[in-house]
């Protein structure tokens, strides 16, 4: 029972371009979430979070935005980078709980 | 190092064996969680230590799995008579405090059972 979901395994995008990469949620009670890039052989890291108090939250060439109504959020990078090739895992959890809840992440790849 | 480190990086065993991954949180955070990454699957939960707290192990998949977290750093993760759908990697993260906010990961145990 996946309750975030990342439903495009990969994308690709040309340097400078825009990459918006999505993410949907089942649970109404996730009120925290954040968002992870993984290199080969790394672990996850953080990367940029939001809580269910506000829509939008930015961070350099980074910015989350989140639609409660629709469960659905997504990052967006601007303008994206080689260096940015990556996967990013969308994650969830509610506060105060004890478990980050992943989705199965997006393989980004951006285009030189 | 400062960050979390993960040993060994990499582990083939046989069917059957028992296996065991060892993880070092940073120093100072109270919160220490496992999970694993199998092919084409998102991070699954397995357990998580806070403090001297009693562990969360909801997530553990069989009898099979068990963790230990002694003095509330260092943890083991052992794995007894694993079966080839262990095959994953596993991954170790801590944080300062409770909730599971902005976990920082270890590279990783790639654990392969042939």
């Amino acid at each position: 029972d996946q309750q975030v979901k990342q439903n495009s395994p990969s994308l690709s995008v040309q340097e400078g371009r825009i990459s918006i990469l999505n993410c949907d949620y089942t649970n109404s009670m996730f009120d925290y979430f954040l968002w992870y890039k993984k290199y080969p052989a790394e672990g996850p890291t953080f990367l940029i979070s939001i809580s269910s108090i506000k829509d939008k939250n930015e961070d350099g060439r980074f910015t989350v935005f989140l639609n409660k109504s629709a469960k659905h959020l997504s990052l967006h990078i601007v303008p994206s980078q080689p260096g940015d090739s990556a996967v990013y895992f969308c994650a969830a959890s509610v506060a105060g709980a004890n478990n980050l809840f992943f989705g199965t992440g997006t393989r980004l790849t951006v285009i030189p | 190092g400062a960050g979390v480190s993960q040993s060994p990086s990499n582990k083939v065993t046989e069917k059957g064996k028992d296996v065991e991954l060892r993880c070092d949180p940073i120093s100072g955070h109270t919160a220490l969680y496992w999970y694993r990454q199998s092919l084409g699957q998102g991070l699954e939960f397995l357990i998580y230590f806070q403090g001297n707290s009693a562990p969360d192990k909801s997530g553990l998949p069989s009898d099979r799995f068990s963790a230990e977290r002694t003095g509330g750093s260092v943890s083991t993760l052992t794995i007894q008579r694993t079966q080839q759908e262990d095959s994953a990697v596993y991954l170790c993260a801590s944080s300062k405090g409770q909730g599971a906010e902005k976990l920082f990961f270890g590279s990783g145990t790639q654990l392969s059972v042939l």
